[in-house]
């Protein structure tokens, strides 16, 4: 799994509910990022992280909150304020913290609302 | 501002013909440049970078400054490069460590 896990893989949410995605590395890396993945408007950053307890909005972050007490775990919320929130939603890691290598991607949670 | 421009939103070829597809960088910092690839049912998944100068499943890639772009090339298509490309972007020099992503190019090779 590159050493990055997301859960649920299907998410299903009613109108006006928060529901919270999973994110977890188990590589000690510290930059963590979720993205958001629409069919033709690519990847799209919604949170990132690069030491705990410190976290920056990214794109598109309206909606949407995240956490992070502890290195391994990068859990984001999406609120009953975000307008249009099903979609496929990535998390990745950096090895750097500089994205110089590039990122390793979870495989995603599929977000619809119902 | 835009930073990543993939012009082709879907691309076909047939089996053992030549593909390319294209990117184009929008930025004035020090860039380092990227193809992911995304199968289907699969994770996206790192192709190449520029700096490493590699050759991965037969695809290459390289840096035009001149022409700011990093067009993906394969001399020989085959039926399981059928996938979502993406063309990405960091600028070495930040202390942010974000990637840049164009919009995809949807690629298809017919048998």
């Amino acid at each position: 799994d590159g050493g990055i896990t997301q859960s649920p893989k299907y998410l299903f949410r009613k109108e006006g509910q928060n529901v919270t995605l999973s994110c977890e590395q188990n590589l000690n890396h510290d930059a963590m990022y979720w993205y958001r993945q629409d069919p033709g408007q690519g990847l799209r950053l919604i949170y990132y992280s690069q030491i705990v307890n410190d976290f920056q909005k990214g794109d598109i972050a309206e909606g949407y909150s995240v956490s992070r007490e502890k290195k391994e775990s990068f859990p984001l919320t999406v609120t009953s304020a975000q307008k249009n929130p099903t979609a496929f939603y990535l998390c990745a890691r950096s090895i750097d913290g500089r994205a110089n290598y590039g990122y390793t991607f979870g495989s995603g949670t599929r977000l619809t609302v119902v | 501002a835009q930073r990543v421009t993939q012009p082709e939103k879907l691309l076909s070829v047939f089996k053992g013909a030549p593909v390319e597809l294209k990117c184009n960088y929008s930025y004035s910092g020090s860039p380092e440049l990227f193809w992911y690839v995304q199968y289907s049912r699969q994770r996206l998944q790192l192709l190449l970078r520029h700096i490493s100068r590699e050759s991965i499943k037969g695809f290459t890639a390289d840096l035009n400054k001149g022409e700011t772009s990093f067009h993906l090339k394969k001399p020989f298509a085959q039926e399981e490069d059928s996938a979502m490309y993406y063309c990405a972007l960091s600028d070495r020099g930040s202390t942010l460590g974000r990637l840049y992503f164009g919009r995809g190019t949807q690629l298809t090779v017919w048998p």
